[in-house]
């Protein structure tokens, strides 16, 4: 029972263009999403974050969209930089406070 | 910054001996939660934690878990006659706040393995 998908385990970028991470959910209910960026040997630390009553919101590079009605949420980094290569994780909390994470997908930010 | 902490860093324990997993939270926040990430799989919800008692848990945290805030500033999860399938990265977190936008700050994690 996979509420949170991230179908691409992997994506491979060139500096300075532009990386998009997709991520798609089943629950409605969903009321949070959340996408976290993990290096290895560490835990994930938080990104970016949206509301389930927003459609977009933006932090420097970082931009995350949110589609609800096709259940749909995306990462965009631009410019991306080879620090950026990590494993990013969507997250989904429901409103019982209860948080549901994605397999991640793999960046690599090619110099 | 204040970071969430967890130790050890690696356990090696042999199969069905307990073990107890550390995390110290950000001493501000008020909600707590252990995950699970098996190698190459998600990362897993196990519990949540609030005022002292479970608020949520998932069908993993069965009878052989247990989470306990011993003092003001730990809050540690134990294991009970481990099993093979219990090797897994287990991440701490916590939060200020529940609700919407309160992010989870995350520990780097104890990983687990049973021999």
């Amino acid at each position: 029972d996979q509420q949170v998908k991230q179908n691409s385990p992997s994506l491979s970028v060139q500096e300075g263009r532009i990386s998009i991470l997709n991520c798609d959910y089943t629950n409605s209910m969903f009321d949070y999403f959340l996408w976290y960026k993990k290096y290895p040997a560490e835990g994930p630390t938080f990104l970016i974050s949206i509301s389930s009553i927003k459609d977009k919101n933006e932090d420097g590079r970082f931009t995350v969209f949110l589609n609800k009605s096709a259940k749909h949420l995306s990462l965009h980094i631009v410019p991306s930089q080879p620090g950026d290569s990590a494993v990013y994780f969507c997250a989904a909390k429901d409103t019982g406070n209860q948080f549901y994470f994605g397999t991640g997908t793999s960046l690599t930010v090619i110099p | 910054e204040p970071e969430v902490t967890q130790t050890p860093s690696h356990q090696v324990t042999q199969m069905g001996q307990e073990v107890i997993l550390r995390c110290v939270p950000i001493s501000n926040h008020l909600y707590f939660y252990w995950y699970r990430q098996i190698l190459g799989q998600k990362v897993e919800f196990l519990v949540s934690f609030y005022n002292n008692e479970i608020s949520e848990k998932s069908e993993i945290f069965d009878d052989q878990f247990s989470v306990e805030r011993p003092d003001g500033s730990n809050f540690t999860l134990k294991i009970r006659s481990t099993k093979l399938e219990d090797s897994a990265m287990y991440f701490c977190a916590s939060t200020l706040m529940q609700g919407v936008d309160q992010p989870q700050h995350f520990g780097d994690g104890t990983r687990l393995s049973i021999l």
